[in-house]
């Protein structure tokens, strides 16, 4: 199972909006509402942001929001900031062995 | 508040074996499913493998870079997630977490480093 496609660096001025694509499969983000996302910064285990596509952990801030369109789910980080510059992974269920495939991280830079 | 804390990790010669474990408070640990990832050094997360409860049948799924080779086991009276690695491979080097995928709850250990290397 290859891990799902997303970008390997994002960047963004403070205050503006960024998206993270995470392109998968119908055997994967396409055919299941079980598409998560985490933060991780370096050193630090990753942290839940967004879980089944949409849902926001209570804590976590409402400058992020996940969607998913056919076989791309996004993240979309508003009003950024600088301290969210970190590694960014999606996660989904997949239908083959592992159950579930992170995507390949994408850097998020704030300029 | 979901604590996790992983120990085992440590320096192993290629075809080792070694046994990881995760101590778990702040959850009802026999109704959680918890999950094994692994992140090589400067690479990205890898899903290992993750354990039902024991109501969902208590198995457990593997990635197939590890089946075969990886196991893992619950221990439920003592709050405990165990990971038996055999047949070490240098590619298997990395920093190991255990976490509870509990959406509100989702928590990560602190990892556990093993290095596999001659």
């Amino acid at each position: 199972q290859s891990a799902l496609t997303q970008p390997a660096s994002v960047s963004g001025s403070p205050g503006q909006s960024i998206t993270i694509s995470c392109t998968g499969t119908s055997s994967d983000v396409g055919g299941y509402d079980y598409v998560s996302w985490y933060q991780q910064r370096p050193g630090k285990a990753p942290r839940l942001l967004i879980y089944d596509v949409s849902h926001r952990p209570s804590g976590v801030s409402n400058r992020f929001s996940g969607s998913k369109s056919g076989n791309t789910a996004s993240l979309t980080i508003s009003g950024l900031q600088t301290e969210d510059e970190a590694d960014y992974y999606c996660l989904s269920y997949t239908t083959f062995s592992a159950l579930y495939v992170f995507g390949t991280g994408t850097k998020v830079t704030v300029l | 508040e979901v604590q996790l804390v992983e120990s085992g990790g440590g320096l192993v010669r290629p075809g080792g074996s070694l046994r990881l474990s995760c101590v778990a408070s702040g959850l009802t640990f026999s109704d959680a499913w918890l999950i094994w990832v692994r992140q090589a050094p400067g690479k990205g997360l890898e899903w290992v493998g993750h354990i039902r409860k024991k109501t969902d049948g208590g198995t457990a799924d593997y990635a197939a870079s590890v089946k075969g080779r990886f196991t893992i086991s619950r221990d439920d009276s003592n709050n405990t997630l165990y990971l038996q690695m055999k047949s070490l491979k240098t590619e298997d080097t990395g920093v190991y977490y255990c976490s509870f995928p509990g959406g509100d709850d989702d928590s990560w250990g602190q990892g556990t480093l093993v290095t596999v290397s001659s």
